[in-house]
């Protein structure tokens, strides 16, 4: 089992739509959670991060956690073109020390 | 504030020699963590530094090494390059530990012929 896990993708929605990204990982311990966007050719940027369960809004995302099922998810409303992107999912995992493991990234496209 | 800066960003390099990649992180960060990126492999951990000490070390080979400086800035070394070798390396930095929020450089662009 790979420690985060990510649909690779290509997962398309048309422009407006609600785009969905979800992320597993298997170290319970696992206390930090970030999103990071990547666009081709770029380095990965800081979307969002979220530490306790529940849900975690910052204007069109929203991130999701569940502890209890180890998943982790980010919702991207009325997506646009311009959120075409690899998004990564990065988890902190405290049984291997003080470092992120990241997932091998979801590639988005939207439809205009 | 000035983000995360890499240099060079670009470097082309035959099989055998060595290379090193210098990160400047933002400023007040104390933390610097390097990654390897590939197609087939993603993102992959390789060190992280703290107030000049190896903190935590992914699984590379000991021809990976880097360091830390007082000033927070560090440097990654590459000895004897394979061809494998060739990927974007990323560094990126954080306030006190790779918990916190990291924020990325540019990177480095290897290739390796």
């Amino acid at each position: 089992q790979k420690e985060v896990e990510q649909n690779s993708g290509p997962l398309s929605v048309p422009e407006g739509a609600i785009a969905s990204l979800n992320c597993t990982y298997s170290d319970r311990g696992s206390q930090s959670f970030f999103w990071y966007r990547q666009y081709s050719g770029k380095s990965p940027e800081l979307i969002m991060s979220i530490y306790s369960n529940g849900d975690k809004e910052d204007g069109r995302f929203t991130a999701q956690l569940n502890k209890a099922s180890q998943y982790v998810s980010l919702l991207i409303r009325d997506s646009q073109p311009s959120d075409s992107a690899t998004y990564l999912c990065a988890v902190n995992r405290k049984s291997s020390g003080d470092k992120l493991t990241f997932g091998t990234g979801t590639r988005l496209a939207v439809r205009p | 504030k000035a983000g995360v800066t890499q240099t060079p960003r670009y470097l082309i390099k035959t099989r055998g020699q060595q290379v090193t990649l210098s990160c400047s992180p933002i400023s007040g960060h104390r933390s610097v963590s390097w990654y390897q990126q590939t197609p087939g492999q993603g993102l992959q951990f390789l060190f992280e530094y703290f107030s000049e000490t190896q903190r935590n070390k992914g699984n590379f080979p000991g021809r990976f090494s880097g360091r830390q400086f007082s000033n927070s800035r560090s440097e990654m070394n590459v000895s004897t390059l394979e061809l494998g070798d060739s990927a974007l390396y990323l560094c990126a930095s954080s306030f006190n530990t790779a918990e916190e929020t990291q924020y990325f450089g540019p990177g480095t662009r290897l290739l390796v012929l």
